[in-house]
């Protein structure tokens, strides 16, 4: 059992450049998240999915898609990236509100390190 | 070790001694807590869970204390070992709400 994966695990793009972020859980979680790290920072959500083909902006949404074509996968994208975007990013997986008596738990992977430069 | 007052980022511990890490949350609101731990590397890892209705919870060698009234909780290591070295982060979270709201995390070190 793989839990959640994210690939690549390390990346550096130049200003300007586009790339994707792929996520994948075994779980057969309905929830999943996108986060950035930041030094000093606790984890700050960029968009999330309550399901597939569904999508919401978090709270640092600004300069990211995302789509969730399929129920494991969800996918972070940038399309021209900054040099403000360089942190880490975390995927994160949950089972649905309803079916965990209402709590959170969030099962993560371990992580992609982008540096823009 | 303690980390003392609201939120210390570092904590070094001398190894087989007791960790306390502490973290004040900022909603009223908040009704369900856990406790993450990341090791370098890695992703936060979930350790312990506490709903609002408990004062505490204990897990093998851990222990989380809920304080409502001021807004903190705790996550108590027992008989620390170096494998317990890592960022340990607090996390609230309104029942039935997909958002949970990190704190800054504290570093602990544990020193042989």
């Amino acid at each position: 059992n793989a839990g959640v994966t994210q690939t690549p695990k390390f990346r550096v793009l130049k200003t300007g450049q586009s790339m994707t972020l792929l996520c994948a859980q075994d779980m057969n979680h309905e929830y999943m998240y996108w986060y950035r790290q930041d030094p000093g920072m606790g984890l700050r959500l960029i968009h999330y999915s309550v399901g597939e083909g569904t999508t919401a902006k978090g709270e640092v949404p600004d300069g990211y898609n995302v789509s969730r074509l399929k129920k494991q996968n969800f996918l972070l994208g940038l399309e021209s990236a900054a040099p403000s975007q360089t942190s880490v990013y975390f995927c994160a997986s949950s089972f649905p509100l309803g079916l965990a008596g209402g709590l959170n738990i969030q099962y993560f992977g371990a992580g992609t390190r982008l540096s823009v430069l | 070790g303690e980390s003392v007052g609201l939120h210390l980022p570092t904590l070094s511990v001398q190894e087989g001694d007791n960790s306390i890490i502490n973290c004040a949350y900022s909603n009223s609101a908040s009704d369900y807590f856990i406790w993450y731990k990341q090791e370098s590397g890695k992703g936060p890892q979930f350790i312990i869970d506490i709903r609002s209705n408990m004062d505490k919870r204990q897990g093998q060698r851990v222990t989380v204390l809920l304080n409502k009234t001021v807004k903190h909780l705790s996550l108590q290591i027992a008989a620390t070992q170096p494998g317990d070295s890592a960022v340990y982060f607090c996390a609230e979270n309104i029942s039935n709400d997909y958002k949970l709201s990190f704190g800054a995390g504290t570093t602990v070190t544990v020193r042989a």
